[in-house]
């Protein structure tokens, strides 16, 4: 089946510094990725849409130059996010779908991400 | 548009009950509807999707659910639980093809399982 991988699987950072998260599809390519943020005990909030060389699509809300998001390759999406505080110590979670979207979603394992 | 509505955040059952966990949903086209598991910290596991074939579903781990048009529901069924079944289970709508791929989550419901 599709796999889907996510680096780092926990993170620690200080505050006002910037980490980079890694998603990538293992056995196929992935024309589109998503990036999810999900709170403690609540569902999964879709941060934004990524396509393999374009640029990301944000959700209402969700700000651009806060989580930067590339989709470089058919098989790497990075999210980085810059200038962290503790307001974004939360779960995040990638998902990769070919055809951009059209099919299923292979979600990745999360990474848990704590700013202090 | 596409909403999804998990009713009870919680339910609790004992070892070998039966699991009922509901999902109603209300899409403007035809659905495609997805049921997902999540344990601690972890990513989340399709279970099972209903894509416009049987609307009688049958997923992993011995969980099926049946697609009510009649009754907009989508509910999550196991004749007898496990403990291993505890987890959070999220229940999803996206459009079919032709409509929006993202798929919309309801909140979640958290099984607990009793010895």
């Amino acid at each position: 089946g599709a796999v889907v991988s996510q680096h780092p699987s926990r993170v620690i950072c200080k505050s006002g510094t910037s980490v980079k998260i890694e998603c990538r599809s293992l056995d196929f390519q992935a024309t589109t990725m998503f990036w999810y943020r999900q709170f403690p005990k609540q569902s999964l909030m879709l941060m934004a849409t990524s396509n393999e060389g374009s640029k990301a699509t944000y959700e209402q809300g969700v700000e651009k130059d806060k989580f930067l998001i590339n989709h470089a390759s058919l098989t790497l999406s990075t999210l980085t996010v810059t200038s962290a505080h503790p307001e974004d110590s939360s779960f995040y979670i990638c998902s990769a779908s070919t055809d951009r979207g059209r099919y299923e979603q292979y979600f990745g394992p999360g990474t848990r991400l704590t700013v202090t | 548009a596409q909403s999804v509505t998990q009713l009870g955040s919680h339910v609790s059952v004992s070892e070998g009950a039966l699991v009922l966990l509901r999902c109603n949903y209300s899409s403007s086209v035809p659905p495609y509807l997805f049921w997902y598991v999540q344990y601690p910290n972890q990513g989340l596991q399709l279970l099972l999707k209903y894509t416009s074939a049987a609307t009688l579903v049958k997923g992993i781990n011995g969980f099926e659910a049946e697609f009510k048009k009649s009754e907009t529901s989508f509910h999550l069924t196991k004749p007898s639980a496990h403990m291993s079944d505890a987890a959070e289970y999220f229940c999803a709508v996206r459009a079919s093809l032709g409509g929006s791929y993202i798929p919309t989550f309801g909140r979640g419901t958290s099984l607990i399982v009793h010895p």
